[in-house]
């Protein structure tokens, strides 16, 4: 069973569409996070949430919001999608928002705006 | 500069070979995290040290706090040990940094 599981994998679209991505993670962890890695492969966070609260927001266009309907669900939602959006955004959740707890990474979703 | 240097940026290895991939910080961290990320795109958390040293099959991950590094080492290198490995630290306020990867390459 995928630990932690993102759809879609690739996702094609129109610059100025509004997107979701969907993030699952059925280990029970209670913090999740959405990171972007760019062109050049450099990973940066966007978000955690822990137990439907909003721990880290580090400076992202609020574009971007994630919306968790429960603690194994923590999807991104993009408005008005821009060139520069186009990277591999990938979901983690990890037991709780302590440092000493490994995260558990999805595959990711590559998204390309045209 | 990035708060996270890593270095080398590129690494070839034969089979069998002892390896080692650095990381300096700059900044004050509650943890410093490996990750693997393989050429397929997937990330694998390999380490999260706080202290000392951790141990896991072929890979060893040390840490010096005071001088603000870390190693990661691989013994008996592999093929399948071709992948970027990226270093990652945590802040006091639960946000993260990220070093640019190493990639590894490993010729059988």
């Amino acid at each position: 069973d995928t630990a932690v599981s993102q759809t879609p994998k690739y996702l094609v679209t129109q610059m100025g569409n509004d997107k979701s991505i969907k993030c699952e993670q059925n280990l029970g962890h209670d913090t999740m996070y959405w990171y972007k890695q760019d062109s050049k492969k450099f990973l940066k966070i966007m978000f955690s949430y822990n137990n439907k609260e909003l721990i880290i927001n580090e400076t992202v266009p609020n574009r971007f919001s994630p919306k968790s309907p429960d603690k194994a669900h923590l999807n991104l939602h993009i408005n008005s999608l821009e060139l520069g959006d186009s990277a591999v955004y990938f979901c983690a959740s990890s037991q709780d928002g302590q440092s000493y707890q490994p995260q558990h990474f999805g595959d990711g979703t590559r998204l390309s705006i045209l | 500069k990035n708060e996270v240097e890593q270095s080398p940026q590129n690494l070839t290895a034969q089979e069998g070979e002892f390896i080692t991939i650095n990381c300096s910080y700059s900044v004050g961290i509650s943890a410093l995290h490996w990750l693997q990320q393989h050429p397929g795109g997937g990330i694998v958390s390999l380490f999260m040290l706080s202290s000392g040293k951790k141990k896991h099959g072929r890979l060893i991950a040390t840490i010096n706090i005071q001088e603000k590094h870390s190693s990661l080492h691989i013994t008996a290198s592999h093929p399948r040990d071709s992948a970027v490995y990226i270093c990652a630290v945590r802040l006091g306020n639960n946000d993260m940094r990220f070093g640019a990867g190493t990639r590894l390459t490993v010729k059988p």
